[in-house]
């Protein structure tokens, strides 16, 4: 069974352009996360997805991040414009509502220049 | 905010046992104490939870004091491959918790 897909797996873009990340989850799970990691850190929450729904964006710097999940499956994470800041690694997971075990994707590291 | 504290860096010779501890002293009586650790430039990958019980799976033990104050992951015998940052988190097991990670503990396994 294929675990969480992200891509790209790695994007250097410079600052002030528009980035898109992709998260395809394991079929049949319902919920989706986002979440941001910065070097030497957790992971922080940005945004959770049950089914179509973003239940929790609570975290999500909505002036600049954007996230969708058409269709309760795969999801897009956009930032635009972004900012060096936003230089961190952005990992999805997935799991089935209210499961014990959130599977986790590869990451997308980010460097912004 | 993460309820947990763990120490930040622990080493461990290979082949022994790893024994990393976690704190989580404002533990709730319905929270879960999980698992996961961090490869480098790999995703979370879940290890184990518990509630009350010790724990055991293929991977690891997991040992929750009685008083569920604090708890203890056990790799019986840690190989190189267990270098990772391990993350010790608290969770309601209840539709609409979400998993928070702390910073974790840097185990190095040492040949």
């Amino acid at each position: 069974e294929a675990g969480v897909v992200q891509s790209p797996r790695y994007k250097i873009i410079e600052k002030k352009q528009p980035v898109a990340f992709w998260c395809n989850p394991i079929s049949g799970h319902n919920t989706l996360y986002w979440y941001l990691q910065n070097l030497g850190q957790g992971p922080e929450l940005l945004i959770r997805y049950e089914n179509e729904e973003a239940v929790d964006d609570s975290q999500l710097p909505k002036d600049r991040f954007s996230a969708e999940r058409l269709k309760g499956v795969d999801s897009t994470l956009k930032i635009q414009p972004a900012e060096l800041g936003d230089s961190a690694v952005y990992l999805c997971a997935s799991s089935l509502i209210g499961n014990t075990e959130a599977f986790f994707g590869q990451g997308t590291r980010l460097t912004v220049v | 905010d993460a309820k947990t504290t763990q120490p930040p860096s622990m080493d461990c010779a290979e082949g022994r046992a790893a024994n990393l501890p976690c704190n989580h002293s404002t533990i709730s009586g319905n929270e879960y104490v999980y698992w996961y650790r961090q490869i480098h430039s790999q995703g979370p990958q879940y290890i184990i939870h518990g509630l009350k019980n010790n724990e055991t799976n293929e991977m690891a033990s997991l040992i929750i004091t009685e008083d569920r104050k604090s708890s203890t992951l056990i790799l019986p015998h840690a190989t190189l491959r267990d270098t990772a940052v391990y993350y010790c988190i608290v969770r309601v097991d209840n539709y609409g918790q979400n998993f928070v990670f702390g910073p974790g503990t840097r185990l190095s396994v040492l040949p």
